[in-house]
């Protein structure tokens, strides 16, 4: 089974623009969860979708959204980039959006906000 | 307020040595918590699940502990090698309807040959 898939891998932006990061899951999964890594803060949540709709999300400003498909595909945009932005952007999925489901991260989108 | 501690100093091991990270929350009840092996520009991959209930698990060389009075957890590797070099996070569930991981900010390990 191939893994999670995330696109672009890199990604260089000035501030003020709008950026849209793609995620597809593991076939069969259907929970896709978004998070940001910085070196300071380390993983943050950013949001979950299940079945196309947000479960959960983080405490971040309202810049950050995102929306999954019925292919249980993925994407979040962040508008208004800040150069606090810059970030690694990593998609995790899972089967469901139980307990203690194991996640698999895909390698992740690095954007750099110049 | 909720905090995942973890040592922010990397930990410089031997080979063959056991290397022993800690994992330290304050403020959660986790249902159960996870621990994650990152390598540098890649996502992190998940290692192991330990449940509330459980005092300890194993696979092949790791272990981990779970100690909810102590509200720690503790990850050993032993006869470390080089190919262990990574950081390793732990997350937390909390118990609540929604899954959330919650992360600490990892330690970093080096085992040298």
């Amino acid at each position: 089974k191939a893994g999670v898939t995330q696109t672009p891998r890199y990604l260089i932006k000035t501030r003020g623009q709008q950026v849209t990061l793609s995620c597809s899951p593991i076939s069969g999964h259907r929970s896709v969860s978004w998070y940001q890594q910085t070196p300071g803060q380390g993983l943050q949540f950013l949001f979950e979708y299940f079945s196309e709709t947000q479960r959960n999300k983080g405490n971040f400003p309202g810049r950050f959204s995102g929306r999954q498909f019925s292919n249980s595909r993925s994407e979040m945009n962040v508008s208004t980039l800040e150069l606090g932005d810059s970030a690694l952007y990593l998609c995790a999925s899972s089967l469901g959006a139980g307990y203690q489901e194991t996640q698999y991260f895909g390698p992740g989108t690095r954007l750099l906000v110049l | 307020s909720q905090k995942i501690e973890q040592n922010s100093e990397a930990l410089n091991i031997q080979e063959g040595k056991t290397a022993t990270l800690t994992c330290n929350y304050t403020n959660y009840s986790p249902a159960y918590l996870q621990w994650y092996r990152q390598d540098p520009g890649r996502g992190p991959v998940f290692l192991l699940l330990i449940r509330e209930n459980e005092k300890e698990k194993r696979k092949e060389r790791l272990k981990v502990t779970f100690d909810t009075t102590l509200k720690q957890s503790l990850f050993h590797i032993t006869a470390s090698q080089p190919a262990d070099s990574a950081t390793y996070l732990c997350a937390l569930e909390k118990n609540t309807g929604f899954q959330k991981l919650v992360f600490g900010t990892g330690t970093r390990l080096l085992v040298s040959p």
